[in-house]
């Protein structure tokens, strides 16, 4: 079966960067059409997409805040990397990945808290 | 800055049916968008519904549907049941993806 599991850090200090590794199982990103997206939640808010990566290593992302974001791929170890830069308060939020094959998000990870605070 | 607009709050009677709606601030919801529909309740990670207008997961209830309705893209339950008070979120793509703000489902 299909999981996920995010992990990194759970505090950064504004204007430090996070590193998210989201490491999967039950499925390959050599898959024609497979992706890996990741997700964010504020407190008590709506989701935001952030940023996919696909199969072929094509990469989309959130124009808002593409500037920060990098997202990668390493196929062999089943991981994929989210790194985003200049981390302020307002990024405070539950990060998740999910799995998408072509046009559906169909499983998702539980979800990691990270917290930005000096 | 593309914006998704769904209805803040619905509320329900046990057993009765609501739509849920998703809006384009660019125009009229198609197929091209490939709208997905996601469940979630406190404390738990999303829970997806409905892929590419009216698919269903193979876990997806019976009385959910996915339609494109009056330019929008709806998320109908038909007979709802108590479990299905939580928050909604459709999903839509613009060649990045956006969600909608969300809906409080309560059912009383």
């Amino acid at each position: 079966q299909i999981t996920l599991k995010e992990s990194g850090p759970t505090l950064v200090k504004p204007t430090q960067t996070l590193t998210l590794t989201c490491t999967f199982s039950g499925f390959s990103l050599s898959t024609s059409g497979v992706g890996v997206g990741w997700i964010r939640q504020p407190p008590g808010k709506a989701l935001e997409w952030l940023a996919l990566i696909y199969w072929d290593d094509d990469k989309r992302y959130s124009p808002s805040l593409k500037s920060r974001l990098t997202i990668t791929k390493d196929t062999s170890k089943n991981q994929v990397v989210l790194t985003m830069t200049n981390m302020d308060p307002v990024d405070t939020a539950t990060y998740y990945c999910a799995h998408v094959d072509t046009a559906q998000f169909d499983y998702w990870g539980q979800g990691t808290l990270v917290t930005v605070s000096s | 800055q593309t914006v998704v607009t769904q209805e803040p709050s619905l509320t329900v009677s046990p057993g009765g049916t609501v739509t849920l709606t998703c809006a384009s601030s660019t125009g009229a919801v198609t197929s091209g968008y490939y709208p997905n529909w996601f469940q979630q309740k406190p404390g738990q990670a999303p829970r997806a519904l409905i892929y590419s207008t009216s698919n269903k997961h193979s876990w997806t209830p019976a009385r959910f549907s996915g339609s494109l309705l009056g330019g929008k893209a709806a998320l109908t339950l038909s007979g709802v049941q108590p479990e299905d008070e939580a928050e909604y979120y459709c999903l839509l793509y613009y060649g990045a993806w956006v969600f909608g703000g969300g809906t409080k489902l309560t059912v009383l």
